[in-house]
């Protein structure tokens, strides 16, 4: 299985604050990542897909780039609203792989 | 508005069974793949099955083949996990999660979510 690293584990930042989380693949899976977002007590969310595209409905503070093996997830001006914690997903290979999360703190 | 509505869970016993359901809703499941995810407690995100638009094929994590069942009824836009021979270790919150047209694995829309606690 292709193994998801995300760094840092958590992250405390401040509203209005840029906010970069990292995710490694132990593996190529080219642009076949999805990052998601989950609050306490909620279903994830997705956020953007094909590492870059947001999905509809997102706010465009969110960013996503990257490829092969290497990917970062971006929210500039964090808003109060973006405390949770952040999954990245590769979906390239079977089966379909996690990183551990991201928790950001306000 | 899309939602994937899900019901089942609840506290079991070791060797228990119980059976999840995922209802799409402002949306025909039919033409997605989906997927069940689990959340132990604390815990990150695992994948743990998979089905086809069709219900021809199905796919599991390790730890649970054989012992799982996933299927799907899209004359009432169902898909349904069935959990037999349950451990401690698949105490979790287990959620439905519907797979892009063209992606299977990337999962657009996901259910609310339920629990399962399977304890003596």
């Amino acid at each position: 299985d292709i193994q998801m690293t995300q760094s840092p584990s958590s992250v405390s930042a401040s509203v209005g604050d840029r906010v970069t989380i990292t995710c490694r693949a132990n593996q190529v899976v080219t642009n076949r990542l999805a990052w998601y977002q989950q609050k306490t007590g909620q279903a994830p969310k997705s956020l953007i897909y094909s590492a870059s595209f947001l999905k509809g409905g997102v706010p465009s503070r969110f960013s996503g780039s990257g490829f092969g093996t290497e990917f970062t997830l971006t929210i500039t001006s964090l808003q109060p609203e973006d405390f949770a914690t952040y999954y990245c997903q590769q979906y390239h290979t079977y089966p379909p792989t996690f990183g551990g999360g991201t928790k950001v703190e306000i | 508005e899309v939602q994937l509505l899900q019901s089942g869970g609840g506290l079991v016993q070791p060797g228990g069974s119980l059976r999840l359901s995922c209802l799409g809703s402002g949306l025909t499941l039919s033409t997605s793949p989906v997927s069940w995810v689990r959340q132990a407690p604390g815990k990150g995100l695992e994948w743990v099955s998979a089905i086809s638009k069709t219900g021809g094929s199905t796919y599991y994590t390790d730890s649970v083949e054989g012992r799982f069942t996933i299927s799907r009824d899209n004359s009432k836009n169902m898909v349904y996990l069935q959990l037999d021979s349950l451990r401690a270790d698949d105490t979790a919150v287990y959620y439905c999660a519907k797979g892009e047209v063209a992606s299977t694995y990337y999962f657009d829309y996901w259910g609310q979510g339920a629990q399962v606690a399977v304890s003596s």
